[in-house]
């Protein structure tokens, strides 16, 4: 059974790129046809998508947030990555990885991990 | 871009059924999810491809979409199925989320 596993600094300086690598363990991030995205969702707010890294490595973005997001994947370690650069307090959320099939719909999720952005 | 709107609330005796609408245009032509979320937790997903329900979700949550509105409907609510809820789209390859509703059994 998939599972993900999300980890990354708890706190992130106003301006900084924040940093979170997704743990992929039961599957692999390379398997045919899956989606690796990522999603926050602001205290007390709904979720946002901020993007994804197709199995091939092909990437697609939240056109609201521009060219701050770079979504990565390292095969040898089975993970895939985030970063998104001059942070703002806007910024703070739980983010969440989660796999999409086209056959199956999102339906794997990591467990979340909080962000805060302060000074 | 294109959004999906839903109610920010309903409220459903215990027993009765439950509808969360969620609207956008020609949403039909789309294929739709609903997640469910409590509180501190991640968001399960509920139903895929408009109707389908992933393997232990129990058979009270159904699904339709059809012209502009996706529809989740709960038969037989009961008290754990109190969460907030969300549907989702594409929409040339991005993820769309609706607002979420909040689903208050009571």
């Amino acid at each position: 059974q998939v599972q993900l596993q999300e980890s990354g600094p708890g706190l992130v300086k106003p301006s900084e790129t924040l940093s979170l690598t997704c743990t992929v363990s039961g599957g692999s991030v390379s398997s045919g046809s899956y989606y690796w995205n990522w999603i926050r969702q602001p205290p007390g707010k709904g979720l946002e998508w901020i993007g994804y890294i197709y199995y091939s490595g092909s990437t697609r973005n939240n056109p609201s947030l521009k060219s701050r997001v770079t979504i990565s994947k390292d095969t040898s370690k089975n993970q895939f990555s985030l970063k998104l650069s001059s942070v703002t307090a806007a910024d703070t959320a739980v983010y969440y990885c989660a796999r999409y099939h086209p056959q199956g719909g999102m339906d794997v999720w990591g467990q979340g991990t909080t962000v805060i952005v302060s000074s | 871009s294109y959004e999906v709107t839903q109610p920010p609330s309903v409220s459903v005796s215990p027993g009765q059924t439950a509808s969360i609408t969620c609207s956008g245009d020609k949403l039909g032509d789309k294929d739709a999810c609903w997640f469910q979320q409590k509180p501190g937790q991640s968001p399960v997903l509920v139903i895929y491809h408009n109707s389908w329900r992933p393997s232990g979700i129990p058979e009270r949550f159904s699904g339709s979409n059809s012209g502009n509105t996706a529809t989740l409907t709960i038969s037989g609510t009961q008290a754990m199925d109190e969460a907030d809820y969300y549907c989702q789209a594409w929409d040339s390859s991005t993820v769309i989320f609706g607002g979420g509703t909040k689903l208050t059994v009571l």
